[in-house]
């Protein structure tokens, strides 16, 4: 069975402290997204890696930086908490380069900032 | 720039009665769609596609949608839906030769007993 995983469902952390955030996919996928989902806002790309070291900025990637030193593992990182980025973080994964286009999703991690 | 509007936030229906979620897109470009759900505590899941061919496709669990190019949507449909179906929709277009998914923000649907 394909796998997107989440190293924490749930985090609290206090304002000021540094976050990660990991995903592993076993699928051999290109491609990985981290996204911020708010309610009534919908899925909001932070930023996008189509393969190992590299990287794009989505539509929201201020307060945030990526890591893809492997290919199965793309880690999200808030350099300093912010009460605003209290919210659930999903990762994806992708094929590229074949049509299909599917998102392939982690069960999310919900984080906290107090 | 790409958009994806879900009109309706909420869609409360009693059981065994036939829901639609309406998703519109504004691209004129080639594109691919998606209807994904959310069931509670979990990721998304993919519910059904449109890449090419048929404008009609189905799910394995009953549900249906349509392309439609002229009106640029996309709606979900389910004739019959179950206590089980309560969960929330996304709809989602990429543009063809691109990586951006855009999203739309989501329906609830809500089946009541």
């Amino acid at each position: 069975d394909v796998k997107v995983t989440q190293s924490s469902r749930y985090l609290v952390k206090r304002t000021g402290e540094k976050v990660f955030l990991e995903c592993v996919q076993d699928m051999d996928h290109e491609n990985m997204f981290w996204y911020r989902q708010d309610p009534g806002l919908g899925l909001r790309l932070i930023y996008f890696s189509y393969d190992v070291k590299m990287k794009e900025k989505g539509d929201i990637p201020e307060g945030y930086s990526v890591s893809r030193e492997k290919k199965e593992r793309f880690s999200l990182i808030l350099e300093s908490a912010s009460t605003n980025q209290t919210s659930m973080y999903l990762c994806a994964s992708s094929h590229q380069g074949v049509n299909t286009g599917e998102l392939f999703f982690g069960e999310g991690s919900r984080l906290t900032v107090l | 720039a790409q958009s994806v509007t879900q009109l309706d936030s909420q869609v409360p229906v009693f059981e065994e009665a036939p829901v639609e979620l309406r998703c519109n897109y504004s691209s004129s470009v080639s594109v691919y769609l998606f209807w994904y759900v959310q069931y509670p505590n979990q990721g998304l899941q993919l519910l059904l596609k449109y890449l090419s061919g048929s404008t009609l496709v189905e799910s394995i669990n009953g549900f249906e949608a349509e392309f439609n190019k002229s009106q640029t949507s996309f709606h979900l449909r389910k004739p019959s839906v179950h206590i089980s179906d309560t969960a929330e929709y996304f709809c989602a277009v990429i543009t063809s030769g691109t990586y951006k998914y855009i999203f739309g923000t989501g329906t609830r649907l809500k089946v009541l007993a």
